[in-house]
């Protein structure tokens, strides 16, 4: 079974630069998520899709973050302007609905804000 | 709301040592509990996971935890450490059809 697909896997730009990560999660999986992981702590919940549909974006700095899920399968988390604080690895993972919340996680994204 | 604490942030062990890594949660009800390990470079690889029943779990590359909701801990066991074990831990807390809450981590080092 494939896994959670997410690209590039690497990526440096300048500071108000804009970038843009992609994310497949797992077939059949209703509910994707994107993390951003800084260094050095663990992964913070962006937002959160339930098929097509927004179920928690509360932490998702909407000044400069957004992030799209169109027809309920692909994702795209978009960064404008970019800062220096957004140095780090933003992981897409994706779940079943009801199946007691197992994520499974990407290997990620690594944007450095130079 | 739901919180994790790992309070110990870098850990050596010797190989073939035994391995507790700790995690204190903070939930109103029963939570979902679960360890992924990270290795440099690569996404969080899930260990283990306790939704309900028997408090001790068993999960892959031989770890195990414990759930005990006395002391709203789920610790992190492994009885002989081999240095490809090496990586950062997390633990998270979640509920069924929110996202997980993630600790800080727990990076392990493996000595010869």
């Amino acid at each position: 079974e494939a896994g959670v697909a997410q690209s590039p896997r690497y990526k440096i730009i300048e500071k108000r630069q804009s970038v843009a990560f992609w994310c497949n999660p797992i077939s059949g999986h209703a509910t994707l998520y994107w993390y951003q992981q800084i260094l050095g702590q663990g992964p913070k919940l962006l937002i959160q899709f339930q098929n097509n549909g927004v179920v928690d974006d509360s932490q998702l700095p909407k000044d400069r973050f957004s992030a799209e899920r169109l027809k309920g399968v692909d994702s795209t988390l978009k960064i404008q302007p970019a800062k220096l604080e957004d140095s780090a690895v933003y992981l897409c993972a994706s779940s079943l609905i009801g199946s007691g919340n197992t994520i499974y996680f990407g290997e990620g994204s690594w944007l450095t804000v130079v | 709301a739901q919180s994790v604490t790992q309070p110990d942030i870098h850990i050596t062990v010797s190989e073939g040592a035994s391995l507790e890594l700790r995690c204190n949660y903070s939930y109103g009800a029963t939570p979902y509990l679960f360890w992924y390990v990270q290795s440099p470079g690569q996404g969080l690889q899930l260990l283990l996971k306790y939704f309900s029943g028997d408090t001790l779990v068993q999960g892959i590359k031989g770890f195990e935890a414990e759930f005990k909701r006395s002391q709203s801990s789920f610790n992190l066991r492994k009885p002989s450490v081999h240095w490809s074990d090496a990586a950062e831990y997390f633990c998270a807390v979640g509920d069924s059809g929110y996202a997980l809450n993630f600790g800080k981590g727990t990076s392990l080092l493996v000595t010869p």
